[in-house]
């Protein structure tokens, strides 16, 4: 079936890397998304990965894809405080499958 | 560049009205779909148009719910009627062809009393 399946907090300080886990089941998924989504506001597109990739970096951000376990993570280097929203990892099947969304809290 | 426009940003209704929430797409894209986001439920995709038509309405809730894509830069989702339940953000996402990489307007925040 299809689930993908992250933790629900992480809160770091300000100037510390954040990791933000994810889990798919879908191995035939193309693209594996992450998108931010701030307090009252709709959902950013920060950044996505092939599936035939293993890596991808983007200034602050790095995705790691482990497709042997399915795993997907997102990287922040130097966390800001503006960096405190809600991040979502998605994967496409047939059609855009969203995780519940990681609550990142940045304190000073 | 416009992103996706929707409209309105926020709308308060009491149960049993109708209900219009509005979608221009980015330019150029010929996907365009629709959510809904609740605490409980998460995002749910409503329905998705390749082209102007409807590709996969399966998660349309019931017959209350129906969108309709008349041109490429215009579409709505009608609620009809609003039920409480009902109460959610709706988001409207369109992308250049297919189910990749979506581009989301900034919500409906709808409240049904």
């Amino acid at each position: 079936g299809e689930d993908v399946e992250q933790s629900l907090f992480l809160s770091v300080r300000e100037g510390d890397s954040s990791v933000i886990n994810c889990t798919y089941t879908d191995s035939s998924s193309t693209y594996l998304y992450w998108y931010k989504q701030e307090p009252g506001a709709g959902l950013q597109l920060l950044t996505y990965i092939f599936s035939n990739m293993d890596m991808k970096q983007d200034q602050r951000l790095t995705v790691l894809l482990n497709k042997k376990d399915k795993h997907l993570s997102l990287r922040i280097a130097d966390t800001q405080t503006g960096d405190s929203a809600i991040y979502f990892c998605a994967e496409t099947t047939d059609k855009l499958i969203f995780g519940t969304g990681t609550r990142l809290q940045v304190f000073p | 560049d416009a992103g996706v426009i929707q409209s309105p940003r926020h709308e308060v209704t009491e149960m049993g009205q109708e209900v219009t929430l509005r979608c221009k797409p980015i330019s150029g894209h010929n996907s365009l779909f629709w959510y809904r986001q609740t605490m409980m439920r998460g995002l749910e995709l409503l329905i998705y148009f390749n082209n102007n038509v409807p590709i996969d309405d399966s998660g349309m809730p019931e017959d209350r719910f129906s969108a309709k894509m008349p041109n490429a830069s215009f579409s709505t989702l009608k609620i009809q009627p609003s039920e409480p339940r009902d109460s959610a953000v709706y988001f409207c996402a369109s992308s250049f062809s297919g189910v990749e990489t979506q581009y989301f307007g900034p919500g409906t925040r709808l409240l049904v009393l």
